[in-house]
């Protein structure tokens, strides 16, 4: 099946620090999503993505869906403690939004 | 906004019992979705539903079943709880959406069998 490889597993970062994150597949995607979960919490959906090579910002979050089709990066620009949680990515191919394959998460610690 | 709720954060059950987790989103949406999450394992696919009555079986269905007898109700079922389900459950919703809607996630239910 299709597999979403996303790095880092964890971060552990300084207050005010920019953060970078990505998934890559072999496999190419129609949409691509990012979530954050907190501990004992839902994943709650930050940014969506539709179109190969769209950037796209919500607040200090931005990302990109890869030209390729077979990656996408977040961003978190100047991180607060708030930030802290997993967050993962997703793919959905197919064009049928029941194919969608998760990534396992990038844990991310800021230090006040 | 999208609201999804599960309708237990905690629950505490036997080997053996049967258990229902009960899942409700007031979008009208025809997507409906179990999963379960586990350290190290990631978020894995129990069943997923894209209208009533209509169920498919996810990466992982063995020792589940479901129900969706309204389109806004979304049930998960282990027949026979064993230890081995002790597990995070989330239920999301979305449009039916060739575009691939994303999903819309509950606050999960933390479920463990003794």
């Amino acid at each position: 099946g299709q597999q979403l490889n996303q790095s880092p597993q964890s971060m552990f970062i300084q207050e005010g620090e920019d953060v970078s994150m990505n998934c890559t597949s072999s496999s190419i995607f129609n949409t691509w999503l990012w979530y954050k979960q907190e501990p004992g919490e839902g994943p709650v959906l930050l940014i969506a993505l539709y179109k190969a090579g769209e950037l796209t910002s919500n607040g200090r979050l931005t990302a990109q869906f890869g030209i390729t089709r077979k990656d996408s990066f977040l961003n978190i620009s100047a991180s607060i403690p708030s930030d802290v949680g997993i967050y993962f990515c997703a793919g959905i191919s197919g064009g049928s939004n029941y194919k969608l394959t998760f990534g396992k998460g990038t844990l991310l610690t800021v230090n006040p | 906004d999208v609201k999804v709720t599960q309708s237990s954060r905690y629950l505490v059950k036997r080997t053996g019992e049967k258990v229902f987790l009960e899942c409700v989103q007031d979008m009208d949406h025809e997507n409906m979705f179990w999963y379960r999450q586990d350290p190290g394992l990631g978020l894995r696919l129990i069943y997923f539903s894209y209208d009533v009555k209509m169920k498919e079986k996810g990466d992982i269905p063995e020792g589940y079943s479901v129900s969706r007898e309204k389109k806004e109700r979304f049930s998960l079922i282990l027949e026979s709880a064993s230890t081995n389900q002790t597990s995070m459950y989330l239920c999301a919703s979305s449009l039916l959406d060739r575009d691939g809607s994303p999903l819309h996630f509950g606050n999960g239910t933390r479920l463990t069998v003794t």
